[in-house]
């Protein structure tokens, strides 16, 4: 079975501050991926970052990057430089079976 | 053109009654999936397809039936509705012969059972 983990139900950054949203996962599989989805308050899911359990490098785009620590299983996400639109909830999931997080709600403070 | 359709975006309806979603993809995926979003945001898989095979049925009361007349559409139907199931229907398709299978989202549905 796949699980993923997220321990921050809330969180609260200064505007322009760096920000980590944790996520932990378990799996027996060796080849598996994990992706960041963001929904803001309008209700859309959006697809931010993905990182295979094989990719040698830590997945970036743009403001995101993935901290990912395959020892550890955790794969955390990264976001510099935070802006007041970056309020929302984000999710942490595994590439197979749709297995999602209960997510971190984070809110950016003027 | 957007990529992944659901309609209606907003169904209100009584108990009992049966009802459908209905979800396109233009992305040319060959799998497509339905995740129920409660009150609490907790996102859960119903059913998955490819190539109109269902490869994922998670625990999910019969009076949900998908129907995926090809690759491209994926509908839920739903019969004698509850209070329950009232949440956000969220449809979603990927590519699996991407390595990444990354899932693009449709808008979602919310569903209110009165």
């Amino acid at each position: 079975a796949q699980k993923i983990t997220q321990t921050q139900p809330g969180m609260f950054v200064q505007e322009k501050e760096a920000v980590t949203l944790d996520c932990t996962y378990d799996t027996s599989d060796q080849s598996y991926g994990l992706f960041w989805y963001k929904q803001p308050s309008s209700g859309e899911m959006i697809f931010l970052i993905y990182q295979g359990s094989y990719d040698e490098q830590n997945a970036t785009e743009g403001r995101y990057s993935l901290n990912f620590q395959k020892a550890r299983k955790s794969a955390n996400l990264v976001i510099s430089a935070s802006q007041l639109g970056d309020s929302a909830m984000y999710f942490c999931a595994m590439r197979e079976l749709g297995t999602f997080g209960t997510g971190t709600r984070l809110t950016i403070i003027p | 053109d957007t990529a992944v359709s659901q309609t209606p975006k907003y169904l209100v309806t009584q108990m009992g009654n049966d009802k459908s979603i209905k979800c396109e993809q233009n992305l040319g995926h060959d799998t497509m999936y339905w995740y129920k979003q409660d009150s609490k945001k907790f996102l859960k898989i119903m059913f998955s397809y490819n190539n109109k095979e269902l490869i994922i049925n998670e625990t999910v009361p019969n009076r949900f039936s998908p129907k995926s007349p090809d690759k491209a559409h994926l509908n839920l139907h739903i019969n004698s509705l509850e209070l329950g199931d009232s949440a956000v229907y969220f449809c979603a398709s990927s590519q699996l012969t991407s390595g990444n299978h990354i899932q693009y989202f449709g808008a979602g549905t919310r569903l209110s059972v009165l």
